[in-house]
Formats: structure tokens, C-alpha cells, sequence
């Protein structure tokens, strides 16, 4: 069965400074990987996906994650961080056979200071 | 605008008595899922269902029961079974059952139970 981790519970930044939330996979196919983030008190919004392609994968509200295979990751990256974008990431992975279901991490809480 | 909803936002209940959480979408997905979001957990799956009038626990299904009746609606009772109902569920949906679809939630709804 697919697992994912995300290493960190919390992560401080700077308003500006650049960001990478982590988030490593565990499946022994090639995974299909998403990022979803959610504000308190709300529903998540997907953020990027990736499933084949190119493994940089450009999202929404300028965020970006590169898949990499030999490291079982999934990263998530923004090269400056806004106060609106303290919040909740969740990385998800969904893999072939099996359940289609996704498998979600348990998030990363996101931390912004002026 | 297409999208799903979730009513209410905040449902209180006394122990003992079952509640019932509604959650619609006008997306024309086939596949709809309930998660319990609770502090540091992540998401947990408690039901999906693929199409109408067919549905599968998740991981945590005790305590809970789905209906899938029409294609838009998808509601969860929470039973007095459930032992610690007290959560934040979220209602989601996705195109079909691929691997890489991803899935739209709901603003959630916060249920309190004393």
C-alpha cells in the first residue's frame, strides 16, 4: 500500500523568504502526487499534481514541486513566501492498482512571520 | 458556479444522538468521499462511493452510514456508535475513479458533540 510523509508539523518563514514543505512517498510504482492546501477552518484546494511528464511541476498562486524518483519525493517550493500563504499543506499520493483512493499525509502547518 | 457544499458549518448534538451531515456538489463527479480531519491526523477516509446506490468503507467506517441515492448527494450519519464524533468531516469529490483525478472539497462542517 502507498504511503506519504510529511517530515515537519510546523515550519516558521519569514514573510519573503523562500519555502520547501517535504513530502516523501512510499510505493514502489510510479505514484500520481498532489498538493492540496487548506485554510483554517475551510475545505482543501488543490494546489499542483503530477502524474507523468515533466517532473517540475508549476501550480496555482505560484508554488512549484519537483517529483523525484530516485529520492521518493515529492517537494513542495515557493521562491517568496506572502502572509496569505500561512496555512495547512497536505501532499497526497494516489498509485496504480489497488485503491484509487488517495493517500493523504498529515500535513504541514505553514507559519508566517511579518 | 460549480462546486460542493456542506451544511451546516457548525452542528452541535448531545451524546446519543445520531446526526446527519449533508453534502451536495453540482460538479457531475461520480465519486464522492467523507474525511474526519482531526489535529495532527491528516485526513482520514470514512466512506466513498464510485456511483450511485453503491458505496465502501474507509478506514475508519464504524460508527458512521452513507446513502447514495442521486449522483449529486452524498450524506453521512454519524451514529451514536461513533465513540469520539467530535470533528471537523469533510466531504470531497472527484471526476471518476482515475488514479491522478483530483479531488474538490468542501468547506467542511465542524460537529460538536457533548
Amino acid at each position: 500500500a502507498q504511503s506519504v510523509t510529511q517530515p515537519d508539523i510546523h515550519i516558521t518563514v519569514s514573510e519573503g523568504a523562500s519555502l520547501e514543505l517535504r513530502c516523501n512517498y512510499s510505493y514502489g510504482a510510479t505514484p500520481y502526487l498532489f498538493w492540496y492546501v487548506q485554510s483554517p477552518g475551510q475545505g482543501l484546494q488543490l494546489l499542483l499534481k503530477y502524474f507523468s511528464g515533466d517532473t517540475l511541476v508549476q501550480g496555482i498562486k505560484g508554488f512549484e514541486a519537483e517529483f523525484k524518483r530516485s529520492q521518493s519525493s515529492f517537494n513542495l517550493r515557493k521562491p517568496s513566501v506572502h502572509w496569505s500563504d500561512a496555512a495547512e499543506y497536505f501532499c497526497a499520493v494516489g498509485a496504480l492498482g489497488g485503491s484509487y483512493i488517495p493517500t493523504f499525509g498529515r500535513g504541514t502547518s505553514l507559519i508566517v512571520h511579518p | 458556479d460549480g462546486g460542493i457544499t456542506q451544511s451546516p458549518k457548525y452542528l452541535f448534538r448531545k451524546e446519543g444522538q445520531n446526526v446527519t451531515l449533508s453534502c451536495e456538489q453540482n460538479l457531475n463527479h461520480d465519486a464522492m468521499y467523507w474525511y474526519r480531519q482531526d489535529p495532527g491526523q491528516g485526513l482520514r477516509l470514512i466512506y466513498y462511493s464510485q456511483i450511485v446506490n453503491d458505496f465502501q468503507k474507509g478506514d475508519i467506517a464504524e460508527g458512521y452510514s452513507v446513502s447514495r441515492e442521486k449522483k449529486e448527494s452524498f450524506p453521512l450519519t454519524v451514529t451514536s456508535a461513533q465513540k469520539n464524533p467530535t470533528a471537523f468531516y469533510l466531504c470531497a469529490s472527484s471526476l471518476g475513479d482515475l488514479r491522478y483525478d483530483e479531488q474538490y472539497f468542501g468547506p467542511g462542517t465542524r460537529l460538536t458533540v457533548t
